[in-house]
C-alpha cells in the first residue's frame, strides 16, 4: 500500500484532457513539495513536473501541475498517443524522513 | 552534458552479495544528492534512500533500511547500492537519479536526471 494514492488508470481519446490525482496527508504534501513523473513502456521514468507546478525545460505546457492541502493533481490536455505511459507522483514524508511515491497510473489514450 | 550511468545487469543466486554502482558527470557530484528507487516486475516506484556524496548523509526509506547499504566515492563521482545476502524478493530494476543540490532543502527536491537502471534478477 503506497503512502501517496493514486487511482490505478486512467484514459482519454486523443485532444481531450485528462486529470490524475494524488492523495496524501499533512506529513508529505500537506508539508512538501509535489513532483511528477512520466514513465514510458520500457524507460526509466522522467521528471515530468516539480515543486507543484514547474515543468523542466522540454516539457510542453499541455502538462500541468498542482497543490491543493494534502492532494495534488496532473492534468494532461490535448492528450496524444506519446502520452501514454504510467504516471507517478512523489513528496517527502516528514514522518518517515524520507521520499515516497505514489501507486502510479497507467495513462491509456483510447 | 548531465548524466547518471549505471554498472550493467546482474543474475545471481539468494545469499551472495552485490555492489551496483551509478555513475555521475557533467556537474560537481558532491554537491547534488543521488537518490536509489526500486521498481519490482510489473510494479511501481518505491524510494529506497538517498546519500549527499559531499559528507555522506544518508536516509532510508524504513522499508529499506538495514537491507541494503547506499554509499558514494567521491573521487571516482560514483555512488554505490549493495546487498550482503540477496533474497529472491531483491528481484527488480534498480535506479538511481540525480536529487537536488545541497543547497536546497532536500525535503522540496526532485530526481531531475535518471540512470538508465540496472536489472538485478536472483536466480537459484
Amino acid at each position: 500500500q503506497s503512502v501517496l494514492t493514486q487511482p490505478p488508470s486512467a484514459s482519454g481519446t486523443p485532444g481531450q484532457g485528462v486529470t490524475i490525482s494524488c492523495s496524501g496527508s499533512g506529513s508529505n504534501i500537506g508539508t512538501n513539495t509535489v513532483n511528477w513523473y512520466q514513465q514510458l513502456p520500457g524507460t526509466a521514468p522522467k521528471l515530468l513536473i516539480y515543486s507543484n507546478n514547474k515543468r523542466p525545460s522540454g516539457v510542453p505546457d499541455r502538462f500541468f501541475g498542482s497543490k491543493s492541502g494534502t492532494s495534488a493533481s496532473l492534468a494532461i490536455s490535448g492528450l496524444q498517443s506519446e502520452d501514454e505511459a504510467d504516471y507517478y507522483c512523489a513528496a517527502w514524508d516528514d514522518s518517515l524522513n524520507g521520499g515516497v511515491f505514489g501507486g502510479g497510473t497507467k495513462l491509456t489514450v483510447l | 552534458e548531465v548524466q547518471v550511468v549505471q554498472s550493467g545487469a546482474e543474475v545471481k543466486k539468494p545469499g551472495e552479495s552485490l555492489k551496483i554502482s551509478c555513475k555521475g558527470s557533467g556537474y560537481d557530484f558532491t554537491t547534488y544528492w543521488i537518490g536509489w528507487v526500486r521498481q519490482m516486475p510489473g510494479k511501481g516506484l518505491e524510494w529506497m534512500g538517498i546519500i549527499y556524496p559531499g559528507d555522506s548523509d544518508t536516509r532510508y526509506s524504513p522499508s529499506f533500511q538495514g537491507q541494503v547499504t547506499i554509499s558514494a566515492d567521491k573521487s571516482s563521482s560514483t555512488a554505490y547500492l549493495q546487498w550482503s545476502s540477496l533474497k529472491a524478493s531483491d528481484t527488480a530494476m534498480y535506479y538511481c537519479a540525480r536529487g537536488v543540490s545541497g543547497l536546497l532543502l532536500l525535503q522540496n527536491g526532485a530526481f531531475d536526471v535518471w540512470g538508465q537502471g540496472t536489472m538485478v534478477t536472483l536466480s537459484s
